[in-house]
């Protein structure tokens, strides 16, 4: 059974754009979440979609966006990037939303950087 | 608000050692409690985690945690660590509903020497 894949796994941007993230969870999990890994702030949450829908969303600027197809994929988007932006973003995929006690399952991340 | 505290950014020992990563945590009401495992240029792996029930609870491959609720404490401990067990070990905290509520805490980067 493949494990969340997350691609690009390596990107390089330059203030200003934007950028699209994806991540395909384990093949039946409908739960997606996004998180953000700096070596400050260490991992926070962006936010988590179920059947499409934004479920819960952390406390990030509104640059930051998401979207869940119907076959569970999603895809986070950052616009207008700065340099703060740097990070490696984690995609996390479970069967179902529900507690926070639910176990999560880590894809391997995309390593954005911003120069 | 809920926080948890890793008091140790870096932590070297020798293989076959024993070792402790700390953990503390603050919260107001009951919570749920977790440790993950991330080795270089790959995702977070549960580890293992608290829920209810017994204080003690292991993991597979010989690691084992203890939830102390005097001490808000939820330590980390491996009677004998292999060169494998080097990566970076974060513990987590979260009170009860969805993932927005998890707080990770910084890392604890776990050297083994040979």
């Amino acid at each position: 059974k493949a494990g969340v894949t997350q691609t690009p796994r390596y990107l390089i941007k330059t203030r200003g754009q934007q950028v699209t993230l994806s991540c395909s969870p384990i093949s039946g999990h409908r739960s997606v979440s996004w998180y953000q890994q700096t070596p400050g702030q260490g991992l926070q949450f962006l936010f988590e979609y179920f059947s499409e829908t934004q479920r819960n969303k952390g406390n990030f600027p509104g640059r930051f966006s998401g979207r869940q197809f119907s076959n569970s994929r999603s895809e986070m988007n950052v616009s207008t990037l700065e340099l703060g932006d740097s990070a490696l973003y984690l995609c996390a995929s479970s069967l179902e939303p529900g507690d926070s006690n639910q176990p999560q399952h880590f894809g391997d991340g995309t390593r954005l950087s911003i120069l | 608000a809920q926080s948890v505290t890793q008091l140790d950014s870096q932590v070297p020992v020798f293989e076959e050692a024993p070792v402790e990563l700390r953990c503390n945590y603050s919260s107001s009401v009951s919570v749920y409690l977790f440790w993950y495992v991330q080795y270089p240029n790959q995702g977070l792996q549960l580890l293992l985690k608290y829920l209810s029930g017994s204080t003690l609870v292991k993991s597979i491959n010989g690691f084992e945690a203890e939830f102390n609720k005097s001490q808000t404490s939820f330590h980390l401990r491996k009677p004998s660590v292999h060169i494998s067990d080097t990566a970076e070990y974060f513990c987590a905290v979260s009170e009860p509903g969805g993932y927005q509520k998890v707080t990770f805490g910084t890392g604890t980067k776990l050297q083994v020497i040979p």
